[in-house]
């Protein structure tokens, strides 16, 4: 168990470019999630996954925003036309069902965007 | 609506000092879980603990403490003798369970420093 990986640490782009980030999730947790985190406030919902189904959306990813996780395994979070708001830490996390009521989700180390 | 509030943006003491973290929450479920989380300079959420709503029984674990009032809608954490290696930011979150999806609605977030 070596945790849930996200993979870039940190990436910086220009406005207009697209992004793509990985998320791999400890290899038995069938739930994942993605979270949005900017500067000095918590993290926000952006999406759930329940294996390769994508069950919630928040009304924060707008559809420049696109998330997938093929066959259940990791998850990309793809955010297209960057905008200097997009810029924030992007945590991944993920849990067995019934393990966020005991346990907590996993987190990543989340990977942090700056557009400029 | 839901919602949790960390009013203590920033608390700073003197190693050894006690030192309580404020979290109070707002929400029109009767089923819900409420968390704590570390997140150190390195940016992973640490899990610490959960409570669930109908479990109102205080909880000490080695120098942390939480104290779970649903009377006040406040679930407060409270470190004994801190250290310095409990500086961070600390969250509090609530789940609601009839979402379904377990997504957690964080605090802004505490950030405590422990100085040597």
């Amino acid at each position: 168990d070596t945790g849930v990986s996200q993979d870039p640490r940190h990436k910086i782009t220009k406005r207009g470019q697209n992004v793509t980030f990985r998320c791999d999730p400890i290899s038995e947790h069938n739930r994942l999630y993605w979270y949005r985190q900017t500067l000095g406030q918590g993290p926000e919902f952006l999406t759930y996954f329940q294996n390769e189904a994508q069950l919630e959306k928040s009304r924060l990813l707008s559809d420049r925003f696109s998330a997938e996780r093929p066959k259940g395994s990791f998850s990309t979070l793809e955010i297209q036309r960057t905008e200097q708001g997009d810029s924030a830490m992007y945590l991944c996390a993920s849990s067995l069902v019934g393990g966020d009521l005991s346990h907590g989700y996993t987190f990543g180390s989340g990977t942090r965007l700056t557009v400029v | 609506a839901q919602k949790v509030t960390q009013a203590q943006t920033e608390i700073s003491v003197v190693e050894k000092e006690d030192v309580t973290l404020d979290c109070v929450y707002e929400t029109r479920d009767t089923t819900y879980y409420l968390f704590w989380y570390k997140q150190p300079p390195s940016g992973e959420l640490v899990f610490l603990i959960r409570r669930n709503s109908f479990d109102e029984q205080n909880e000490i674990s080695g120098r942390y403490s939480w104290n779970f009032q649903k009377s006040t809608s406040s679930f407060n954490f409270t470190i004994t003798a801190s250290q310095v290696v409990d500086s961070a930011v600390y969250f509090c979150a609530l789940s609601e369970a009839d979402s379904g999806t377990y997504k957690y609605i964080f605090g802004t977030g505490t950030r405590l420093k422990v100085l040597a």
